[in-house]
């Protein structure tokens, strides 16, 4: 069945460092995938997607790799700041045009000042 | 802010009562999901409205409904409480032909 999974359920980076994150996922059928961040006490932030004709997707500070041969996602932050502290969750997406989300569960970063 | 907004924030109920938790739809999104998420997890997705209409559902039983109006926002209903209901409710909106959903803060519901 499907399946969205995480490497490390914990990280913790110093402050200017770069990050990395890590996804894996079961269902070779998925077609889109996106990265949340999620502060405590709040929904989930949209950060970044990708879509499985792609391998690579740059935005600010943040790149998302998907290497469908492995079935593997990750979500790169360039120069990690305090405010990127957070659980991050990948998340596939399925279900035609109106896609429902599948989601990880998360991995807790934390950025040592 | 996302424009999503959820009532209430809170709510405490005990076993076997009902709720009804409340969405608004960031402007001009007319699709409306729904998550629940247990502490220390990962959302998991109830289920989607479209143009009033269930659009699609998560593995939750019966006592779990919604409604969408015409102003496209939505309810989540859950009759027959139990104590594993308890958790953080999100409302996700979309346009219907993209696929970002943006989510609300949730409404963290306890079941006593």
């Amino acid at each position: 069945g499907e399946s969205v999974g995480l490497h490390l359920p914990t990280l913790s980076v110093q402050e200017g460092d770069n990050s990395i994150i890590n996804c894996a996922y079961s269902n070779s059928a998925s077609d889109y995938f996106i990265w949340y961040k999620q502060e405590s006490g709040k929904g989930p932030q949209f950060i970044i997607d990708i879509r499985s004709n792609m391998d690579k997707r740059q935005g600010q500070r943040v790149t998302v790799l998907l290497n469908k041969t492995v079935k593997h996602l990750s979500l790169q932050i360039a120069a990690t700041q305090p405010g990127d502290s957070a659980v991050y969750f990948c998340a596939e997406a399925s279900g035609g045009s109106n896609y429902k989300l599948t989601f990880g569960k998360g991995t807790l970063l934390t950025v040592n000042p | 802010e996302t424009g999503v907004t959820q009532s209430p924030t809170h709510l405490i109920k005990t076993r076997g009562q009902q709720v009804t938790l409340r969405c608004s739809s960031q402007s001009g999104h007319n699709t409306v999901s729904w998550y629940q998420q247990a502490l220390g997890q990962g959302p998991q997705f109830i289920f989607q409205y479209y143009r009033e209409e269930e659009n699609g559902r998560g593995n939750f039983p019966p006592r779990f409904s919604g409604l969408q109006f015409p102003n496209y926002s939505s309810e989540l209903n859950v009759n027959a409480l139990e104590l594993d209901d308890s958790a953080l409710y999100l409302c996700a909106s979309s346009l219907a032909q993209k696929n970002i959903q943006y989510f609300g803060a949730g409404t963290r519901l306890s079941v006593l």
